[in-house]
């Protein structure tokens, strides 16, 4: 079966600091990889997708880019990152290849200060 | 584009059935899919229908029109443990986007 994970947890940043959350999934080949953001209390907002290695597809214009540089792994990053960046960052992918249930990884809690 | 609309806040009582409601706008749909969040967790899967009509998985069921672009998740024998947060979410080609969420309270 299919394992996400997703590190760090838990991370505290300042306003103007880089940032790299990491995503990493077990148990598929060739997944398609989806990175989703959750501010408090609130809806899962589409960031980035992937079809494949070195294939990024943006949804949302801000100061977040995607990376995907091995099949199993998916790169979230920011140079500078912003008050707004705060949230709830899920990494998900498709259950085995199916179209209609996506995975879940645990996530990374944002913090920016 | 595609937006999905769900109530913010339902609340039933524990035993009872509680119907979530969502209805979409959407160019290029493949399903309707229903998730369930407890705070400060991940959300996970709930149901997927691709086709029109009623899909039962133990006490939970979805239902989906696509003539009407609507779909609700039924709740039966509520339990304390089912207050959490729903989304409806609708997929089409590599995309799945997420409704705001129903934030389910079970009172005793």
């Amino acid at each position: 079966s299919q394992t996400i994970h997703q590190w760090p947890a838990t991370l505290v940043q300042p306003v103007g600091s880089p940032l790299s959350l990491e995503c990493t999934v077990e148990g598929t080949s060739n997944p398609n990889l989806y990175w989703y953001r959750q501010a408090a209390g609130r809806g899962l907002q589409l960031l980035f997708y992937s079809v494949g290695i070195g294939q990024i597809s943006s949804e949302v214009p801000q100061n977040l880019s995607a990376s995907r540089p091995q099949d199993r792994q998916f790169i979230l990053s920011s140079k500078k990152l912003l008050l707004s960046d705060s949230g709830f960052y899920l990494c998900a992918c498709h259950r085995d290849q199916g179209a209609g249930e996506l995975f879940f990884g645990e996530g990374s809690r944002l913090t920016v200060l | 584009g595609q937006s999905l609309e769900q109530p913010s806040e339902v609340t039933a009582v524990e035993g009872a059935i509680v119907q979530i409601n969502c209805t979409y706008q959407t160019s290029g749909f493949y399903g309707l899919s229903w998730y369930q969040q407890h705070d400060g967790g991940a959300p996970t899967f709930l149901s997927y229908n691709a086709l029109d009509g009623l899909e039962e998985t133990g006490r939970f069921s979805s239902f989906l029109s696509r003539s009407d672009s609507y779909g609700y998740l039924l709740l039966q024998e509520l339990q304390m443990k089912d207050s959490a947060s729903y989304f409806c979410a609708i997929t089409g080609g590599f995309k799945t986007i997420f409704g705001a969420g129903t934030r389910l309270f079970v009172k005793a």
